[in-house]
């Protein structure tokens, strides 16, 4: 079974600064999905950034970044320029490429505050 | 476009009683899954259909049922409410069956269960 590890409970980073978050997991599998969710206090869970594990080129997105270490298993997420609205719990999830198998096994989040 | 909907929002229930938790999409997708998520633990999936009068047991299924009767509605029922099952509750979706694709799942808003 996969598993997807997020070591970091809390993190925090003032203002305009740039935070990464770490994810590794573990996957007998070499095609599959990564994704970073956000989820704010709102409780709503927000898709951040996703990667494809045959592509080798980094996924961005605006201030959103990740660095996928395939052969290491991880996955990190860099948010540059940080704001106050990037506060939020961010969960990592694994999902296989198997046909018509879309189940997500998520990690355990890591929260992340923003200082002024 | 309502995207995935989740009624009630929050919820008491006394131990021993049932109740279904709605959960309804617009958007014509075949796959449908149940979360919980609980402090410290990440999502955890309960349930999942990949099409309408398909079903299937995710990772936490004691306790719950479901159906899929059509592709927009997936209802979660919990047979006799244990305050073990005290959680919030996500549903999500996503297009599902179609061979390769990152298509990421939409989650609705949650439900906060409480069993007293």
């Amino acid at each position: 079974a996969q598993t997807v590890t997020q070591s970091q409970p809390e993190m925090s980073v003032q203002e305009a600064e740039t935070v990464t978050l770490s994810c590794t997991y573990d996957t007998s599998e070499s095609d599959y999905y990564l994704f970073w969710y956000k989820q704010p206090p709102s409780r709503q869970m927000i898709l951040v950034i996703r990667q494809e594990a045959y592509k080798q080129q980094n996924a961005t997105e605006n201030r959103f970044s990740v660095n996928f270490q395939k052969a290491a298993k991880s996955f990190s997420l860099k948010i540059s320029d940080s704001q106050l609205g990037d506060a939020a719990m961010y969960f990592c999830a694994y999902r296989n490429s198997n046909f018509g198998n879309e189940k997500l096994t998520f990690g355990t989040g890591t929260r992340l505050t923003i200082i002024p | 476009n309502a995207g995935v909907t989740q009624t009630p929002k929050f919820q008491v229930l006394k131990t021993g009683q049932s109740m279904t938790l709605q959960c309804a999409q617009d958007m014509n997708h075949e796959y449908m899954s149940w979360y919980r998520q609980d402090p410290g633990m990440g999502l955890r999936l309960i349930h999942y259909s990949v099409g309408a009068g398909i079903t299937d047991q995710g990772e936490v299924p004691n306790g719950y049922n479901v159906s899929r009767s059509t592709t927009e509605d997936f209802p979660l029922r919990l047979l006799s409410a244990a305050p073990s099952q005290t959680s919030v509750y996500f549903c999500a979706s996503s297009p599902g069956t179609g061979g390769w694709s990152n298509q990421p799942q939409h989650f609705g808003d949650g439900t906060r269960l409480s069993i007293l």
